[in-house]
């Protein structure tokens, strides 16, 4: 079965602290995918980022980084120098190929809240 | 280039009604996805279709639940006779063949 676990239920931070989620998870899979989503109060998932199984390289994209590291089953997201407007909740997910069909449904975490004080 | 969108936004029945919601995705996305999200909660897959043709359903799709996409574009997601534990965020989402997700902003559903 595939499980996607963030341990980390809510995080505060006073602005320009740097703030790093966890994410772990677990797939019998060799080939999987890994995200993450922001939800702001809006409600709105947004697509933050996409990474295969294949590809361990560590991303930057902004203020924004991500740590691959399938020895450890982890894919943990860090923002640099936050802000206010980075106070949201926070989803890591996982899709997989299930017995030869192509990729469909996200598998989330229960998702970390994270609240940036000004 | 418009996003996913959902009607309506917000829902509130009584017990025991029934409520359909209406999902449409980005127009070249092929994909269309239904989640549910309780208070605390991430989305949890309920079912997908692929054009017409609905691909995989969750065991949380009771038999009071039922998707339509009839012409591969939109998509609605009824529920007969509604229960309090019905009351979630059912979110929309979509992508061309497995590509991300793209979501919708959500219908919020209250069951009194």
């Amino acid at each position: 079965a595939q499980k996607v676990t963030q341990a980390q239920t809510e995080i505060s931070v006073v602005e320009k602290e740097d703030v790093t989620l966890d994410c772990v998870y677990e797939t019998r899979d060799t080939t999987y995918y890994l995200f993450w989503y922001k939800q702001p109060p809006s409600g709105e998932l947004v697509f933050l980022i996409r990474r295969n199984s294949f590809d361990e390289q560590n991303e930057i994209s902004g203020r924004y980084s991500w740590n691959f590291q399938k020895s450890t089953s982890s894919f943990n997201f860090t923002i640099t120098a936050s802000q206010v407007v980075d106070s949201a909740v926070y989803f890591c997910a996982l899709t997989f190929n299930a017995g030869g069909t192509s990729y469909g449904k996200l598998t989330f975490g229960q998702g970390t809240i994270l609240t940036v004080h000004p | 280039d418009t996003g996913v969108s959902q009607d309506p936004r917000h829902k509130i029945t009584k017990r025991g009604q029934n409520v359909t919601f209406r999902c449409d995705p980005i127009s070249e996305h092929n994909r269309l996805y239904w989640y549910r999200q309780t208070l605390g909660q991430g989305p949890e897959f309920l079912t997908y279709f692929q054009n017409e043709a609905q691909l995989e359903k969750s065991r949380l799709l009771s038999d009071r639940f039922s998707a339509e996409r009839p012409k591969g574009s939109f998509s609605t997601l009824e529920i007969q006779r509604t229960e309090q534990g019905d009351s979630a965020m059912y979110l929309c989402a979509s992508s061309f063949l497995s590509e991300t997700q793209y979501f919708g902003p959500g219908t919020r559903l209250l069951v009194l």
